[in-house]
């Protein structure tokens, strides 16, 4: 079956613009992670979406950073008035949700860059 | 709060070596510990997952122990063949939030 896709798979903005990431999860996957990942440094936890709970939100940096999600199905990431630190590779996951049993399935990710 | 500290940061071995990559976390207060393969321009891909009353897991050439009192998991990846080069990632998820923390990752090269 499909795994997780992520949309765009690259993008460059100028700094100061909006910009939106895409995560479409595997289908019945509950749980829905977004994390970051810096050249040369590991991957940062942004956010977490599980069922209808509010999400976990410890991990965004800034109030430049939000994300949505829609039910139980696709979410959005978006950053407002990029800044250069914000370039990195952007990394969506999804598991069924069974707290520390199973597995958290990742997309290919969105780089993005920010000139 | 968590770290999880990976060693060495990058290993180059000939094929058919054995690989032996650590990862130590600060909190034993975990669900479960995973190790990850991240291959240039891709996502992660899970190896291996332990439960935290688990003490080790094997699938195929790989073998992963997990000693929570000590804070230690050890990756072993027997006779390394050169499509093992990739980097290798440590991730423990606690007991609320389901959310990983990951390690800095390991490079691995296996040279023909």
């Amino acid at each position: 079956g499909a795994g997780v896709s992520q949309s765009p798979s690259n993008k460059v903005t100028e700094k100061g613009k909006d910009v939106e990431l895409r995560c479409d999860p595997i289908s019945g996957h509950t749980a829905l992670y977004w994390y970051r990942q810096r050249l040369g440094q590991g991957l940062e936890f942004l956010i977490y979406f599980q069922g209808n709970s509010a999400p976990d939100k410890s991990g965004l940096p800034s109030d430049r950073f939000s994300a949505e999600r829609t039910g139980e199905s696709v979410s959005t990431l978006t950053i407002q008035r990029t800044q250069q630190e914000d370039s990195a590779v952007y990394l969506c996951a999804s598991s069924p949700g069974l707290a520390g049993r199973e597995t958290q399935y990742f997309g290919p990710g969105t780089r993005l860059l920010v000139l | 709060k968590q770290e999880v500290t990976q060693i060495p940061a990058a290993l180059s071995v000939p094929e058919g070596e054995n690989l032996v990559l650590n990862c130590s976390f600060t909190d034993s207060a975990i669900y479960n510990l995973q190790w990850f393969r991240q291959d240039p321009g891709k996502g992660l891909t899970s190896l291996l997952l332990i439960q935290s009353s688990q003490r080790e897991q094997t699938s195929g050439r790989l073998n992963a122990s997990l000693d929570k009192s000590s804070g230690r998991s050890t990756l072993y990846i027997a006779a390394s063949q050169p499509g093992d080069s990739a980097t290798y990632l440590c991730a423990v998820e606690r007991a609320a939030g389901n959310k990983l923390t990951f390690g800095g990752g390991t490079r691995v090269l296996v040279k023909p």
